[in-house]
């Protein structure tokens, strides 16, 4: 069974560079889109941006001057990064994994985030 | 890039067959996926494009898409199924991801 598990700090100052790691067990990372999904407090779910496992990447637009998606396939794990973070930055983060049929099939259980000072 | 708007909410009784639509100019053309979400958990696949469901997931789940209008339909609606839902397509011409507003279907 795959298994997707965010970490990284739950608190970031505004300004700052929020960092988040996604560690996939139960299977490899190869031949799969690894997406990063947010979920601001009480709202929908907005689409961050997908790094392929062969290291290629696209991006929301609305997010694309910030952001940044790697992956390391020797340590099975793939990475966010958002630069400049302000509270409206505050959200769950999600890490997913989808196929070639381009739906989420695994999740992680999801991480806050609180830009604050 | 496409919007696909979703109604806030919807309110069924238990046992009803609750409705729940995503807007978009001819989505009806696109691969389009739906999501519940409940309380304090990761969403998590209820049925794709084809109309097939995960494990566990009962056949009360069904998906339609035709013309402007994607369509998430649960008979035989019950408690358990108070969740948030949301559509969720990839548009090819941008290589992005892109979710529906998010409906929440509450059960009388």
């Amino acid at each position: 069974q795959v298994q997707l598990q965010e970490s990284g700090p739950g608190l970031v100052k505004p300004s700052e560079t929020l960092s988040l790691t996604c560690s996939v067990s139960g299977g490899s990372i190869s031949s799969y889109y690894w997406s990063w999904i947010r979920q601001p407090p009480g709202k929908g779910l907005e689409w961050i941006g997908y790094v392929y496992y062969s290291g290629s990447t696209n991006y929301n637009p609305s997010l694309k001057s910030r952001v940044t998606l790697s992956v390391d396939t020797s340590k099975n794990h793939f990475s966010l990064r958002l630069s400049s973070v302000t509270a409206a930055d505050t959200a769950v983060y999600y890490c997913a994994r989808a196929g070639y049929d381009f739906y989420f099939d695994y999740w992680g259980q999801g991480t806050l985030v609180i830009v604050s000072s | 890039s496409y919007v696909l708007p979703q109604p806030p909410s919807v309110s069924v009784a238990p046992g009803q067959t609750a409705r729940i639509t995503c807007g978009g100019n001819n989505i009806g053309s696109e691969a389009v996926h739906w999501y519940q979400q409940k309380a304090g958990q990761a969403p998590a696949l209820v049925v794709d494009d084809d109309g097939d469901r995960p494990s566990g997931i009962p056949e009360r789940f069904s998906g339609s898409n035709s013309g402007n209008t994607a369509t998430l339909t649960i008979s035989r609606v019950e408690v358990g199924d108070e969740a948030d839902y949301y559509c969720q397509l990839w548009d090819s011409s941008s290589d992005h991801w892109v979710f529906g507003g998010g409906t929440k279907l509450t059960v009388l």
